[in-house]
C-alpha cells in the first residue's frame, strides 16, 4: 500500500499570515498519462472532508485562490497564503492512484 | 449543486449486519465512480471501497474485503453498502463521496458495540 506521510502533523497560525503542509508519498504517484494523482482536503470541525486541491495542483470550484499545490513525484505541498479564520481545521492528502486510495494522518491548523 | 445523503447507520451488535445508503441529486450519477470513506472517532480517513460507473466492477482494501459490499442503482441515483460480519472496530462515521471530486456526504454513524 502506498504510504502517505504528512508534515507537521499541527500547525499554528496568525491571521494574515502563510502556512505550508507537507505531504510525502511511498511511491511516486505520477500516473503514465503525466497526471500525478494526490489531492488535498480539508476538514472544518464538526463537518464532512472537502476538496480543496485536485491532481496535485488544481483549485477545486468554489476554493480561494489563497489555497495552492504543488510537487514532484513523491513530496507534495499545499500553502495557504493570508490565513482566515475560516481555515482552521484538520488538511488531509490522499493518493488516488491506486487500490487501496491512502490518506495521510491530516494536519491540524489552528490559529494563534 | 451536487448532493449526497446517506443514511441506515445505527446501533450494531459484533457479528450482525447493517445496510447504508446513499442518495444522490445534483450530478449526473451513473457518470460517476463513487466510494464509501470512513472517520473512526477522532481518527483520519480510510477509505473503504470504490465502484465503477455501471457497478461492474468493485474495490475494496483488505480490512473490509469479504465483509463488505459496495452496489449502486443507477436509475435511482442511489449508492449502497453492506456490511456483514462487523466488528468494533468498524466503528466509524461512513461517508459516501466521489473521491476526485467535491462531492461529500455528511456521513452516518455506525456504533458497533453489544
Amino acid at each position: 500500500d502506498i504510504v502517505m506521510t504528512q508534515a507537521p502533523l499541527s500547525v499554528s497560525v496568525t491571521p494574515g499570515e502563510s502556512a505550508s503542509i507537507s505531504c510525502r508519498s511511498s511511491k511516486s504517484l505520477l500516473h503514465s498519462n503525466g497526471i500525478t494523482y494526490v489531492y488535498w482536503y480539508l476538514q472544518k470541525p464538526g463537518k464532512s472532508p472537502q476538496l480543496l486541491i485536485y491532481r496535485m495542483s488544481n483549485l477545486a470550484s468554489g476554493v480561494p485562490d489563497r489555497f495552492s499545490g504543488s510537487g514532484s513525484e513523491t513530496d507534495f505541498t499545499l500553502k495557504i497564503s493570508r490565513v482566515e479564520a475560516e481555515d482552521v481545521g484538520i488538511y488531509y492528502c490522499g493518493q488516488l492512484l491506486e487500490n487501496p486510495y491512502t490518506f495521510g494522518a491530516g494536519t491540524k491548523l489552528e490559529l494563534k | 449543486e451536487g448532493q449526497l445523503v446517506e443514511s441506515g447507520g445505527g446501533l450494531v451488535e459484533p457479528g450482525r449486519s447493517l445496510k447504508l445508503s446513499c442518495a444522490a441529486s445534483g450530478f449526473t450519477f451513473s457518470n460517476y465512480v463513487m466510494d464509501w470513506v470512513r472517520q473512526a472517532p477522532k481518527k483520519g480517513l480510510e477509505w473503504v471501497a470504490s465502484i465503477s460507473t455501471g457497478g461492474g466492477n468493485t474495490y475494496y482494501p483488505d480490512s473490509v474485503k469479504g465483509r463488505f459490499t459496495i452496489s449502486r442503482d443507477n436509475a435511482k441515483s442511489t449508492l449502497y453498502l453492506q456490511m456483514n460480519s462487523l466488528r468494533s472496530e468498524d466503528t466509524a462515521t461512513y461517508y459516501c463521496a466521489a473521491l476526485p471530486y467535491p462531492y461529500w456526504g455528511q456521513g452516518t454513524l455506525v456504533t458497533v458495540s453489544s
